[in-house]
């Protein structure tokens, strides 16, 4: 069965470094995404991706985030200057639609868990 | 700002008993729900999802329930396993039909064998 796959699954950094989590969606997906979860809080919505552009943005993805599809089959996330606040499990998910009446499901990631020091 | 609330953190149920898992909305716009179940250090995986034109949907041990005037949905789970065990997540398509997905705070199901 297809799955998402990110790498690596535990990252540690120091604060203000950059960091590049990886994401390789479902093949035939077009939509893709990036969630993140702090630890005992809920699964937040960070960036919607769609024809190789940002479809939207929440307000935590300021401008020390990135996303880009480097080409057909990777998709990623990169922090420039990392927070000791941007801890977190961090998800990357795909899906064939976007929402709609359509049946529609998003797939997830096992996650990469991003710890700031 | 919690569009979407499950304000039960936990549940615990006998093994082959029913568990209903409860949320609740405050944006009429949502027009798709789905639930997620996650084991700890995995990701969430799709349980079921339904549309807001139906009012339930079956899948197997899963049933999904919308009531659109009460802003509220339930998965019942019959009959309940100890593997069912983990955070179950009920989330809702945002209204930009961007594929966000705005999630609740999770219900931890313990299923007792």
């Amino acid at each position: 069965e297809p799955e998402v796959t990110q790498t690596p699954s535990h990252q540690v950094t120091q604060m203000g470094q950059e960091v590049i989590l990886r994401c390789v969606p479902i093949s035939n997906h077009l939509y893709f995404y990036w969630y993140r979860q702090i630890l005992g809080q809920k699964v937040e919505f960070l960036v919607s991706f769609y024809n190789n552009e940002i479809s939207e943005k929440s307000e935590i993805f300021d401008d020390q985030f990135s996303v880009e599809r480097p080409d057909g089959s990777n998709f990623t996330l990169k922090i420039r200057s990392t927070k000791l606040e941007d801890s977190a499990m961090y998800f990357c998910a795909s899906s064939l639609e976007a929402g709609g009446f359509q049946p529609y499901e998003q797939y997830f990631g096992p996650g990469t868990r991003l710890t700031v020091t | 700002d919690q569009q979407v609330k499950q304000n039960s953190p936990s549940l615990s149920v006998q093994e082959g008993r029913i568990s209903i898992l409860n949320c609740d909305y405050t944006n009429s716009m949502f027009d798709y729900f789905l639930w997620y179940k996650k084991y700890p250090a995995e990701g969430p995986t799709f349980l079921i999802s339904i549309s807001s034109i139906k009012d339930k949907n079956e899948d197997g041990r899963f049933t999904v329930f919308l009531n659109k005037s009460a802003k509220h949905l339930s998965l019942h789970i019959v009959p309940s396993q100890p593997g069912d065990s983990a955070v179950y997540f009920c989330a809702a398509i945002g209204s930009s039909n961007t594929g966000k997905l705005i999630f609740g705070q999770g219900t931890t199901l313990q299923v007792k064998p």
